[in-house]
């Protein structure tokens, strides 16, 4: 079946632009969660959406990052203002949930966003 | 979350065995063992998890110690295409963010 889906694959943006970037999760896939990644660091992680509401919005590392999924499925992460510290790559996940357990996070191919 | 501990790199000639390992000194008692692993330009990819108790399915086998402090990823015929950056992460069972550090680049060789 389809994994989880990013669009675009690419962004370059001048300084002071907003972009919007997109996450389409598997199906049925109630947890949606966003990273971020500088080069040549792992991953670190953004936001946490449960179906339609986040649930944790901890890493967002300014007010002019902003994510929603209104609809407890696709998901856009919006970035005002860039700035040139904003350039990495913008991951999304997802996974089922159990209450409990540990599920699988299924990574989309993310989106590398280049702030000029 | 625990901290963990990995080597930045390590070579592995293709077809051996490739052994990354982990220190987790600090991990809890309701900690697991979750590897990850991220070929170039995609996004990490799951690999296999544990809490105390060997694990093994088709893509690795985890070791992991019996005071849990350390752990050993097992990927018994490396191919090229094994080439990546593999992540050693500790945290409680849950559907709760994962926390990478900078893992180790494995490079297979020809």
């Amino acid at each position: 079946g389809a994994g989880v889906s990013q669009s675009p694959r690419y962004k370059v943006a001048k300084r002071g632009q907003d972009v919007a970037l997109r996450c389409d999760p598997i199906s049925g896939h109630v947890s949606l969660f966003w990273y971020q990644q500088a080069l040549g660091q792992g991953p670190e992680f953004l936001t946490y959406f449960q179906n339609e509401a986040q649930l944790d919005k901890s890493g967002l590392p300014s007010d002019r990052f902003f994510a929603e999924r209104p609809e407890g499925s696709v998901s856009t992460l919006k970035i005002q203002r860039t700035q040139q510290e904003d350039s990495a790559v913008y991951l999304c996940a997802s996974s089922r949930l159990t209450r409990g357990l540990y599920n699988e996070q299924f990574f989309g191919p993310g989106t590398r966003l280049t702030v000029l | 979350d625990a901290k963990t501990t990995q080597p930045p790199s390590m070579d592995c000639a293709e077809g051996r065995a490739a052994n990354l390992p982990c220190n987790h000194s600090t991990i809890s008692g309701n900690e697991y063992v979750y590897w990850y692993r991220q070929i170039h330009s995609q996004g990490p990819q799951y690999i296999i998890h544990g809490l105390k108790n060997n694990e093994t399915n088709e893509m690795a086998s985890l070791i992991i110690t019996e005071d849990r402090k350390s752990s050993t990823l097992i990927l018994p015929h490396a191919t090229l295409r094994d080439t990546a950056v593999y992540y050693c992460i500790v945290r409680v069972a849950g559907n709760t963010p994962l926390v990478f550090g900078k893992g180790t680049r494995l490079s297979v060789i020809a």
